[in-house]
C-alpha cells in the first residue's frame, strides 16, 4: 500500500528566512512523488515532481526538493521565504502499478511572518 | 486552452436533494479524477476514469455516481445528497494511465449540504 505522511500540519518562517516542509512516503514499488500548493480558494498547482530521474529536483518559485530513498522522504525546501509563499502544500505518491491513483498528505500550512 | 473547467463554484443543496457538479478538459487526457478535500485530510479519491467508457471507484466512492460518456467530460453525480458531503471538490486530469504524468486540476466547487 502506498501512503504519504506529511510531518508538519502547520510552519511558520520569518519573511527572508529557509523554508523546510517535510515528507514521508511508504511504497511497495518505485514511486513518483509530486509537491502541490494550494493559496487560499485557489486550486491545486504543481511544485515540482520527481520521476525517477535526478533525485534533487527544483520546481517553480524557487523551491526545490530531494528524493532521499534509504530514508523514504521527499522534503521541500526554499532558502528565502517570501510572503506569497503562505499556502497550503500537498506531497503526492503515486506509483505504476497503480497507474495515475495519487496518494495525497494531509497538508503542511505556511505561515510567512512579515 | 481552458485546462480543467469545473461548474459551478458554489453549490448549497437541502439534505436528499441531487445534483450533478460539471468537469471538462480541453487538453484531451485520458485519465480524470474526482476528489473531495476536507479539513486536515488531504485529497481523497472519490471515482477516476481511465478513459471514455471507463470508470472505477476510488477511496470514498459512496453516495456518488460517475460516467464518462467523452473524453471531455466527467461529471460527478451526487444521488442524495448527505450533510457529510460537505466538502470541496476537484475535478482532475493527465494525459495517460500508464505513466505517473502531473495531474491537472481544476479550481473546484464548494459544496454546502444543509
Amino acid at each position: 500500500a502506498q501512503s504519504v505522511t506529511q510531518l508538519d500540519s502547520h510552519v511558520s518562517v520569518s519573511e527572508g528566512t529557509p523554508v523546510l516542509l517535510r515528507c514521508n512516503y511508504s511504497s511497495s514499488y518505485s514511486p513518483s512523488l509530486f509537491w502541490y500548493v494550494q493559496h487560499p480558494n485557489k486550486g491545486l498547482q504543481l511544485l515540482l515532481k520527481y520521476t525517477s530521474a535526478a533525485t534533487l529536483v527544483k520546481g517553480i518559485n524557487g523551491f526545490e526538493a530531494e528524493f532521499k530513498k534509504s530514508e523514504t522522504s521527499f522534503h521541500l525546501t526554499k532558502p528565502s521565504a517570501h510572503m506569497s509563499d503562505a499556502a497550503e502544500y500537498f506531497c503526492v505518491v503515486s506509483v505504476r502499478p497503480d497507474g495515475n491513483q495519487f496518494y495525497f498528505g494531509t497538508g503542511t500550512s505556511l505561515t510567512v511572518i512579515p | 486552452n481552458a485546462g480543467v473547467t469545473q461548474t459551478p463554484k458554489f453549490q448549497v443543496l437541502k439534505t436528499g436533494q441531487s445534483m450533478t457538479l460539471q468537469c471538462a478538459q480541453d487538453m484531451n487526457h485520458e485519465y480524470m479524477s474526482w476528489y473531495r478535500q476536507d479539513p486536515g485530510m488531504g485529497l481523497r479519491l472519490i471515482h477516476y476514469s481511465v478513459g471514455a467508457g471507463i470508470t472505477d471507484q476510488g477511496e470514498v466512492p459512496n453516495g456518488y455516481n460517475v460516467s464518462r460518456s467523452t473524453t471531455e467530460d466527467f461529471p460527478l453525480r451526487l444521488l442524495s445528497a448527505a450533510p457529510s458531503q460537505t466538502s470541496v471538490y476537484f475535478c482532475a486530469s493527465s494525459y495517460s494511465r500508464s505513466n505517473p504524468y502531473e495531474q491537472y486540476f481544476g479550481p473546484g466547487t464548494r459544496l454546502t449540504v444543509t
